[in-house]
């Protein structure tokens, strides 16, 4: 099956800082890759979607100059916290979609920040 | 806009037993896809299963099994001979089928199958 991977699993960064976090579709071509983030115990929460080549779409309420997405490849995409604050410490999940209708997530990445 | 609904946010079963989980949605649109996914404690998120509204027949996939009612809006999981395996948190997903990617997620419900 199609098969999505994140790194790291796990960062812990200081506030103020900058952490990116990759999102590589394995064995597949994505032309559209999303980001969604996770609070303990919610649901997951769309950030943006990313297209290969273009600008992402960012959701309503998220900040796009504080998370800067790249997709710069059929099978990379990359999230960059920029100026990392505590309260941006959360899991984020990324999903590669390839066919009409179908999303693969990755493993998630626990960001904490100090 | 879309919304999904899940009214339970905790259920548990008994080992083999049989469990079902609720899932109700809202929209106007008539071409539609709907999803239930599972996310064990590994946080790794797991299609279930699928079901495209234009197919009356309800989906199934070896355990698991779902009851489409479209007229109601309603989208239940039938988990059979549960397994503790199956304990995680289950989300049920909306998608638009005009091109839209964007899937709508319920607040999930915690699943725990007890020996």
């Amino acid at each position: 099956g199609a098969v999505v991977s994140q790194h790291p699993s796990r960062v812990i960064c200081k506030s103020g800082t900058s952490v990116k976090i990759e999102c590589r579709s394995l064995d597949f071509q994505a032309t559209t890759m999303f980001w969604y983030r996770q609070f303990p115990k919610q649901s997951l929460m769309l950030m943006a979607t990313s297209n290969e080549g273009s600008k992402a779409t960012y959701e309503q309420g998220v900040e796009k100059d504080k998370f800067l997405i790249n997709h710069a490849s059929l099978t990379l995409s990359t999230l960059t916290v920029t100026s990392a604050h505590p309260e941006d410490s959360s899991f984020y999940i990324c999903s590669a979609r390839t066919g009409f209708d179908e999303q693969y997530f990755g493993p998630g990445t626990r960001l904490t920040v100090t | 806009a879309q919304t999904v609904t899940q009214s339970q946010p905790e259920m548990s079963v008994q080992e083999a037993e049989t469990v079902t989980l609720s899932c109700t949605y809202d929209t106007s649109e008539s071409n539609y896809y709907l999803f239930w996914y599972k996310q064990p404690p590994s946080r790794q998120m797991i299609l279930v299963i699928r079901q495209e509204a234009y197919k009356q027949q309800n989906a199934t996939e070896n355990r698991f099994s779902v009851n489409f009612q479209k007229a109601a809006k309603s989208f239940s999981l039938k988990i059979s001979d549960s397994q503790l395996g199956d304990t995680a948190m289950y989300f049920c997903a909306f998608k638009m089928g005009r091109g839209s990617e964007k899937l709508v997620f319920g607040k999930g419900t915690k699943l725990t199958v007890n020996p």
